[in-house]
């Protein structure tokens, strides 16, 4: 399975935009990259997904490099409300299912 | 958007009881659905995998004599902790997608808002 390497922390200033990393070096190539967020004590929330091309939607902005090793997760105008934790997640065909495997993701703080 | 809602919100029991919790997606047929365990300060681990109409999967090292999934239409899991004890402690979450391609890796899966469960 691909795995996903991201910074364990950052931060964020208001009303800046906030840019989250993640390599995924050991992609294949029908294998997605998504991005979830989890809010304390919440399920997690589906935010933008890509396979290669550059994605957005109302919520973020997905930056895929051209050789697929890394991503980046683009929120436009972080605010107190984005204060999550984000997961950088390689979505992969396995055994009939298509999963999803978490990493620890990147505790992002959104400073006032 | 597809809606997925998770019940109970919250279980308190005492050790030894079983309990069940039910994942319905609301406004969609999902086939799979998904279940996830996860501890405080850590990040989600994949339990099993829900088939409507047939076995679950189980990761390895999750008993599915402990934890009883069942699939029965495309609208419904439940999961059932059986016997449950104070290590059983945990929040479960589930998830589910709505299968309109072949491979199912351009769905999104949407997340229900987890089971918190403390075994006393």
């Amino acid at each position: 399975d691909a795995k996903t390497t991201q910074p364990p922390s950052m931060d964020c200033a208001e009303g800046r935009a906030a840019n989250l990393p993640c390599n995924h070096s050991t992609i294949s190539g029908n294998e997605y990259v998504y991005w979830y967020r989890q809010i304390h004590s919440q399920g997690p929330q589906y935010i933008i997904h890509g396979l290669k091309n550059n994605e957005t939607n109302e919520m973020a902005s997905l930056i895929i490099t051209e050789d697929r090793k890394s991503s980046t997760l683009i929120l436009p105008h972080a605010t107190l409300r984005d204060t999550a934790v984000y997961y950088c997640i390689v979505r992969v065909w396995r055994t009939g299912a298509n999963n999803l495997f978490f990493g620890t993701g990147t505790r992002l703080t959104v400073i006032p | 958007g597809a809606v997925v809602s998770q019940h109970p919100s919250r279980v308190i029991c005492k050790s030894g009881t079983s309990v069940k919790i039910e994942c319905r997606s609301l406004d969609f047929q999902a086939t799979t659905m998904f279940w996830y365990r996860q501890f405080p300060k850590k990040s989600l681990m994949l339990m099993a995998t829900s088939n409507e109409g047939s076995k679950a999967t189980y990761e390895q090292g999750v008993e599915k004599d402990k934890f009883l999934i069942n699939h029965a239409s495309l609208t419904l899991s439940t999961l059932t902790v059986t016997s449950a004890h104070p290590e059983d402690s945990s929040f479960y979450i589930c998830s589910a997608s709505e299968g309109t391609d072949v491979w199912g890796l351009n769905q999104p899966q949407h997340f229900g808002d987890g089971t918190r469960l403390s075994i006393l």
